[in-house]
């Protein structure tokens, strides 16, 4: 099945620090996800993309698919503590009609 | 618009008995996908149904089905549970007819296995 490596695990930062998470994979594909999980709860999606080296922000997140459509960042500046959760990218199979995920990035933010 | 549904929220069983959780799509959304989600395997996917019609099923034992209706709700069912079976149980909802696109998440159905 397809690979997806997601780095770094964990993070713990200071409020207003910028943060930054990746994944890559082992395949190409057209779609990639962010979602964001708190505790208890579903994830949110974040953000979409859909074309290779396309940039998208949502406020002060901004994410980017990579032009080789094998990896894609995460980038979320002057942090808050309501950021805390776990950040998980998924990639869109396409025709296999599911989406397949990271393990997940940790983010604590110290207030 | 109102978010995609699951009920119930919690659920406590005991080994070998069955279990059926609910989902409601968000308007108009007619792809229902399932998740289980454990802290050791992550997030994954059980199944995917369109139209009232699987199209695709995760690696997991035939303990776990699903069916949609024509409404585009959802139930899965997991039968004889084990204790490993305790996870949280995600429902998505799409609106495209096609994969390529992002999936909604209820809120989750968190299930115990004693």
């Amino acid at each position: 099945g397809q690979q997806l490596n997601q780095s770094p695990q964990s993070m713990f930062i200071q409020e207003g620090e910028d943060v930054s998470m990746n994944c890559t994979s082992s395949s190409i594909f057209n779609t990639w996800l962010w979602y964001k999980q708190d505790p208890g709860e579903g994830p949110v999606l974040l953000i979409a993309l859909y074309k290779a080296g396309e940039l998208t922000s949502n406020g002060r997140l901004t994410a980017q698919f990579g032009i080789t459509r094998k990896d894609s960042f995460l980038n979320i500046s002057a942090s808050i503590p309501s950021d805390v959760g776990i950040y998980f990218c998924a990639i869109s199979g396409g025709s296999n009609y599911k989406l397949t995920f990271g393990k997940g990035t940790l983010l604590t933010v110290n207030p | 618009k109102a978010g995609v549904t699951q009920t119930p929220r919690y659920l406590i069983k005991t080994r070998g008995q069955q279990v059926t959780l609910s989902c409601s799509p968000i308007s108009g959304h007619r792809s229902v996908s399932w998740y289980q989600q454990t802290p050791g395997q992550g997030l994954q996917f059980l199944f995917e149904y369109f139209s009232e019609t699987q199209r695709n099923k995760g690696n997991f034992p035939g303990r776990f089905s699903g069916r949609q209706f024509s409404n585009s709700r959802s139930e899965m069912n997991v039968s004889t549970l084990e204790l490993g079976d305790s996870a949280l149980y995600l429902c998505a909802s799409s609106p495209s007819q096609t994969g390529y696109n992002e999936q909604f998440f209820g809120p989750g159905t968190r299930l115990t296995v004693l």
